[in-house]
């Protein structure tokens, strides 16, 4: 299957400080990316979908001010968490889809944690 | 999206078949069925997905049934590494659309 390349895989950041992540599409371009994070014994849940050289949608409750999200390249989406707090420590798994549309594949995931 | 339902756990000895059942009855004409798993700490894995004809791969086999109302995820030997929270999600492939996850099954496979 297709490759999606996470980075970092783990970050350990002071609070109030911000956090990038990098997710590449290796060996597809990359119309729609998805953002997803999951806490400790949940699942998945959705924070952004974004396409290619368009705003991000956020999904409801998600703080676009907190989570910026570009998406400039059919290959490359970032996901800067500004002024990271404890409560952010989280498992963030990016996500992308080509333009066949059928198959979303997953990065392997950065795992923050805010002290 | 339509609902799904899975069991939250099942076991499988190793070597034998994994059937993972999924129901997913308010299925619509135009959604797919997409497994999908997730090994611990890490981001999840596609396997197969199906339309209403059933599909095989070299990870898996998907049976759907004559009404679509449900599905079932076969792993026909399963290995220690097949351990891991399987998702059952039904999807619309059009470019608005998105996965969204549900609890999934935990499978552990026994030695």
């Amino acid at each position: 299957g297709a490759v999606v390349s996470q980075h970092p895989s783990w970050v350990i950041c002071k609070s109030g400080t911000s956090v990038k992540i990098e997710c590449r599409s290796l060996d597809f371009q990359a119309t729609t990316m998805f953002w997803y994070r999951q806490f400790p014994k949940q699942s998945l849940m959705l924070m952004a979908t974004s396409n290619e050289g368009s705003k991000a949608t956020y999904e409801q409750g998600v703080e676009k001010d907190k989570f910026l999200i570009n998406h400039a390249s059919l290959t490359l989406s970032t996901l800067t968490v500004t002024s990271a707090h404890p409560e952010d420590s989280s498992f963030y798994i990016c996500s992308a889809r080509g333009v066949a549309k059928n198959i979303q594949y997953f990065g392997a995931g950065t795992r923050l944690s805010v002290l | 999206d339509a609902k799904t339902t899975q069991p939250p756990s099942m076991d499988c000895a190793e070597g034998r078949a994994a059937n993972l059942p999924c129901n997913h009855s308010t299925i619509s004409g135009n959604e797919y069925v997409y497994w999908y798993r997730q090994i611990h700490s890490q981001g999840p894995q596609y396997i197969i997905h199906g339309l209403k004809n059933n599909e095989t791969n070299e990870m898996a086999s998907l049976i759907i049934t004559e009404d679509r109302k449900s599905s079932t995820l076969i792993l026909p030997h399963a290995t220690l590494r097949d351990t891991a929270v399987y998702y059952c999600i039904v999807r619309v492939v059009d470019s608005g659309s998105r996965l969204t996850f549900g609890e999934g099954t935990q499978l552990t496979v026994n030695p």
